[in-house]
């Protein structure tokens, strides 16, 4: 069975510091692995997806992330934050083969950023 | 433009009612996903359905319901069986083998007084 934790549910950092999101999986295949954003009362938008090409992976709005198959991490990296990436952010990993894959999200982080 | 829309935005409901959110997807997916959000509880996977007329259950779906008459569609249904309603509730499609990722729609927040 597949299981994301995402360590710290809320993280603060001030603009223009370095942003570090943590999220560690369970897995018992190889697994896909995603980073998602939300942002206040809207739907989640794709930052970032591992799919077992190369293990960093860059995403939109300057994000990426290392997949570590040996401490089973996929922690989401920025190095300048900006105001407008305050928002929660959602781990998620798949299983499965074909139509039958399901994504099982982590608990989120909430990410404020301080002016 | 192609994409998932969920509606309505808001809802508000008097307990013991049933209610019904719709999703709609015009990307031409396969697959549909309802989720269930709560502050600090992630999302969690009511139903979903892999192909028209097929749906499977999630992790909680007990209290709901779905239909998947055509490709497009897949509308949720929150019984008066389900004990506390009050949710941001998100809709999702997936082009099944072809990719592996969801599209979310922009959800719909369900308050039940």
């Amino acid at each position: 069975a597949q299981s994301v934790t995402q360590l710290g549910s809320h993280v603060s950092v001030s603009e223009g510091a370095l942003v570090l999101l943590r999220c560690n999986y369970s897995s018992s295949v190889p697994p896909y692995l995603f980073w998602y954003v939300q942002y206040p009362n809207q739907g989640l938008q794709l930052l970032l997806k591992y799919t077992s090409a190369a293990t960093l992976v860059k995403g939109i709005n300057g994000f990426e992330a290392e997949f570590k198959k040996s401490e089973t991490s996929f922690h989401l990296t920025k190095p300048s934050a900006h105001m407008s990436d305050a928002a929660e952010y959602f781990c998620a990993v798949s299983e499965g083969s074909g139509s039958a894959r399901q994504l099982t999200f982590g608990s989120g982080t909430q990410l404020t950023v301080l002016p | 433009d192609g994409g998932i829309t969920q509606s309505p935005k808001y809802l508000f409901r008097k307990e013991g009612q049933n209610v019904t959110l719709s999703c709609e997807q015009n990307l031409n997916h396969d697959a549909m996903y309802w989720y269930r959000q709560d502050p600090g509880q992630g999302l969690r996977l009511i139903y979903y359905s892999q192909i028209v007329n097929d749906f499977q259950k999630g992790d909680i779906a007990e209290g709901y319901s779905v239909s998947r008459e055509k490709k497009e569609s897949f509308p949720l249904t929150v019984t008066s069986a389900q004990k506390n309603p009050t949710a941001f509730y998100l809709c999702a499609s997936s082009p099944g083998q072809v990719a592996l990722e969801a599209f979310f729609g922009q959800g719909t927040r369900l308050t039940v007084v």
